[in-house]
């Protein structure tokens, strides 16, 4: 099994330019997430799914728009980057929010950089 | 020792020594505490976990203790490796509320000298 794959792993952006990251896991998973993660910041939640069809906000959702058209995919927006929007982008699933650990599966993580 | 601002708290040890990272948690409604480990490069990955109702639990080299009284958490790792080298994030996961979803610390850098 690949596990959690997004594309892509590397991009450059100017401001104001738009982008959609995209997050694939073929593990069956229910529920799917989009985290950024800055220095010394650790891992802030910007949008998350608990199933196909449905999104919720995070910590941090200003500036993005999420969809989860496909119980597999989970895509994450930049309408207009910022400079701000500079950061390193995991996404994650798991099994089960309720029951359990909830262990997350994190992806390889896309590096986007907004000049 | 600790640092403040953009720089993680950072333990370094030498190659064959215990390791402790320490995590403080502020949330007495958290039903599971997580460990992930996360390499350069790469994504966070779960090392293991224990429940509210536990106070230790054992994996391989790993053992994780949990002291609600002063909400703090720790991950021993035993005859630490080069390869243990990482970042470690505690999290949490609330059971009350309704929302699941886990809180992540700010992490720990471990740096392995040989």
């Amino acid at each position: 099994n690949a596990g959690v794959t997004q594309t892509p792993k590397f991009r450059v952006l100017k401001t104001g330019q738009s982008m959609t990251l995209l997050c694939a896991q073929d593990m069956n998973h229910e529920y799917m997430y989009w985290y950024r993660q800055d220095p010394g910041m650790g891992l802030r939640l910007i949008h998350y799914s608990v199933g196909e069809g449905t999104t919720a906000k995070g910590e941090v959702p200003d500036g993005y728009n999420v969809s989860r058209l496909k119980k597999q995919n989970f895509l994450l927006g930049l309408e207009s980057a910022a400079p701000s929007q500079t950061s390193v982008y995991f996404c994650a699933s798991s099994y089960s929010v309720r029951g359990g650990a909830n262990v997350l599966t994190f992806g390889a993580g896309s590096r986007l950089t907004v000049l | 020792g600790e640092s403040v601002g953009l720089h993680l708290p950072t333990l370094s040890v030498q190659e064959g020594d215990n390791s402790i990272i320490n995590c403080a948690y502020s949330n007495s409604a958290s039903d599971y505490f997580i460990w992930y480990k996360q390499e350069s490069g790469k994504g966070p990955q779960f090392i293991i976990d224990i429940r509210s109702n536990m106070d230790k639990r054992q994996g391989q080299r790993v053992t994780v203790l949990l002291n609600k009284t002063v909400k703090h958490l720790s991950l021993q790792i035993a005859a630490t490796q080069p390869g243990d080298s990482a970042v470690y994030f505690c999290a949490e996961k609330d059971r009350a509320g309704g929302s699941y979803i886990p809180t992540f610390g700010r992490g720990t850098s471990l740096i392995v000298h040989p």
